[in-house]
């Protein structure tokens, strides 16, 4: 079965330069979370999609982030405009629900200059 | 609110000792428990869950961990290192309606020759 789907796996901008990272869940799934991990803070969960509706952003730093989930398969986070602060490993992962394990795509790794 | 501790960020042994990973978890309700492993480059990928069926939950590539509810843990054990063990390790606690995984600080495992 196809996991967690996470593109691109490597993206390197410039500073200023909008961001947007994708992400397909497992098929079936019904919720949907980006994390960003850095050596400093770790993992943090950036926000939690259930059904395709936003339940939780309280984790996006800035207004600089925004995240969709158009529709099951399919969700991206956006950044707008970068700062190299924003340097770090973008995770997605998908679960079946409440309390079930959260599977996890193999991360962006985004660099900004 | 949820609070899971991992004593230890760096835990080194040597090749076919015993693997002892700990972790602590704070919870007012029934928890679920989880441990992940994350390679180099990759996203974190499930080794085992406990889900209140067993206290003691068996999971992929020998690792095995206990719940110990008098002691609010679920610590992780192998038996045997081999190379191929050499990750970092993160538990992970959910419970209740929350929808929230809680993450550890991850303990990078080291084996050694």
């Amino acid at each position: 079965d196809a996991g967690v789907i996470q593109s691109p796996r490597h993206e390197v901008t410039e500073m200023g330069q909008e961001v947007t990272l994708r992400c397909k869940p497992i098929s079936g799934h019904n919720s949907l979370f980006w994390y960003r991990q850095t050596m400093m803070r770790g993992l943090e969960l950036l926000i939690y999609f259930n059904n395709n509706v936003p339940i939780d952003d309280s984790g996006m730093p800035e207004d600089r982030f925004s995240a969709k989930m158009p529709n099951a398969s399919f969700s991206t986070l956006k950044i707008q405009p970068s700062e190299p602060r924003d340097s770090a490993v973008y995770f997605c992962a998908s679960s079946l629900g409440f309390n079930q394990p959260q599977h996890f795509g193999d991360g962006t790794r985004l660099s900004i200059l | 609110a949820q609070s899971v501790t991992q004593l230890g960020s760096h835990v080194s042994v040597s090749e076919g000792a015993l693997v002892l990973l700990r972790c602590n978890y704070s919870s007012s309700v029934p928890p679920y428990l989880f441990w992940y492993v994350q390679y180099p480059n990759q996203g974190l990928q499930l080794l085992l869950k406990y889900t209140s069926a067993a206290t003691l939950v068996k999971g992929i590539n020998g690792f095995e961990a206990e719940f110990k509810k008098s002691e609010t843990s679920f610590h992780l054990t192998k038996p045997s290192a081999h190379m191929s063990d050499a990750a970092e390790y993160f538990c992970a606690a959910g419970g209740g309606s929350n929808y929230k995984l809680t993450f550890g600080k991850g303990t990078l495992l080291t084996v050694n020759p």
